[in-house]
Formats: structure tokens, sequence, C-alpha cells
């Protein structure tokens, strides 16, 4: 069936390095592709998606490419800050489904 | 504009009970979908409510049930608890049979001793 996967958390990073999340996926059909985020205390947040090969969702500097050629979506950011601190999930919905299928969640801690 | 809210906030139940949670979706949406997290865990699909129906079922026993009112409003039903059971229960809304774009609320934490 389909699946998500991403790396294994926590991160730590200090403020304003670089941040990989490393997203791939199995799917059939043509899946869409997001990430969310969930904040300490609230709910979970679309964060960004993507619909096809090729697309880039980006929101809040955050940016994620589809590639179907590597079934990957990894997430980035070139300068995180301490409010970036979150849990992060990568997901999928497949093509004429109606679940969203999530990966385990990977935390990102941010020092100052 | 409200958001999607879900009430119990916090839930203790004993093992083999029934309990009953409760979401309202953002206003003018009309699906709802119930998600269980796991402790450390991503979100599970339990299942998707439309036009009062059930659309999609996630590998949830039949212990788990679920209803949608006229108003949109949604309740999901566990019965016969178990341990494994603990967890934080999520809804989630959207516009239309089609779209993606989920609003989530803040889940329900159920506790089974």
């Amino acid at each position: 069936g389909d699946s998500v996967t991403q790396m294994e958390g926590p991160v730590t990073l200090s403020e304003e390095a670089f941040l990989t999340i490393n997203c791939t996926y199995t799917a059939t059909g043509y899946p869409s592709l997001f990430w969310y985020v969930q904040y300490p205390g609230e709910g979970l947040q679309l964060l960004l998606k993507a619909t096809k090969a090729d697309d880039k969702g980006s929101n809040k500097g955050f940016e994620a490419t589809y590639r179907k050629e590597t079934t990957s979506f990894h997430l980035e950011k070139g300068s995180v800050q301490v409010s970036d601190s979150a849990v992060y999930f990568c997901a999928l919905r497949d093509t004429g489904g109606f679940k969203t299928i999530f990966g385990a969640g990977t935390r990102l801690f941010v020092k100052a | 504009d409200a958001g999607v809210t879900q009430s119990p906030t916090h839930l203790i139940k004993t093992r083999g009970q029934q309990v009953t949670l409760r979401c309202s979706p953002k206003s003018g949406h009309d699906t709802v979908s119930w998600y269980q997290q796991a402790l450390g865990q991503g979100p599970q699909f339990i299942f998707q409510y439309y036009e009062e129906e059930e659309r999609q079922r996630g590998n949830f026993p039949d212990r788990f049930s679920g209803h949608q009112f006229p108003n949109y409003s949604s309740e999901l039903n566990v019965n016969a608890l178990l341990l494994g059971d603990s967890a934080l229960y999520l809804c989630a809304s959207s516009l239309g049979r089609d779209s993606y774009e989920q609003y989530f609320g803040p889940g329900t934490r159920l506790t089974v001793t």
C-alpha cells in the first residue's frame, strides 16, 4: 500500500542554519504531496503542497519539490528561526482517494 | 471565523467502555475526516464523511464508527475500548468532495486505563 518515509528526528540546528528534512514515498498512481507542521500546543497546519511532478511548493520560506523519478519531496529552508521549532509531517494523498497518509514526523529544534 | 473545534479536550476511560468524540468543522466546510495519532507517530486515517455518508475507511476495526449530521458536524464513537486506543484523535474538515486542503482541530486526548 501507499506509504511515506521521512527522516528520524530530532533535528537540532542553530538559528540561521540550512534545513533539509528528507521524505520519500511509495504510491500507485500520481499522488499529491504535502508538508504539515505541528507547533507545540497547536493543531496540524498545512505548510505547503505539490500536486504533480516537478511542482515546487513554497510557504514561509520553506520549499519542497515533487520529484517523481526519485519519489521524494524533501523539505528545505535556507535560514531557520527559533520559531520554526515544531514537528514536521510529510504526507500524500493518492489520485481519486480521500485519505491522507502521513509519515511519522520529524521534530525540529532550533537554538538561538 | 471559528476553525475546527473538538470536544472534549481530554478524556479518561476504562477498558471495555465506550466513548464519543465530537467535531465541528470550519465554517462552510462539508467534509470531515478523523485521524488517530499515537504518541510519537503520524496521524492514521480512520474514515471520512461527506453528505452524511462514510466515503472511505482506513484500517480500523468496526469498533470505530462515526456519524455526520446535517449541519456537517461529526461524531466518532469507539466501543469496547482497548489500552491501545489511547491516542490523540484529530478531526479535519475540508470543502467539497475532492478538496485536499484540510484544516485540523486541536484534537481530543483519549487515555484508556
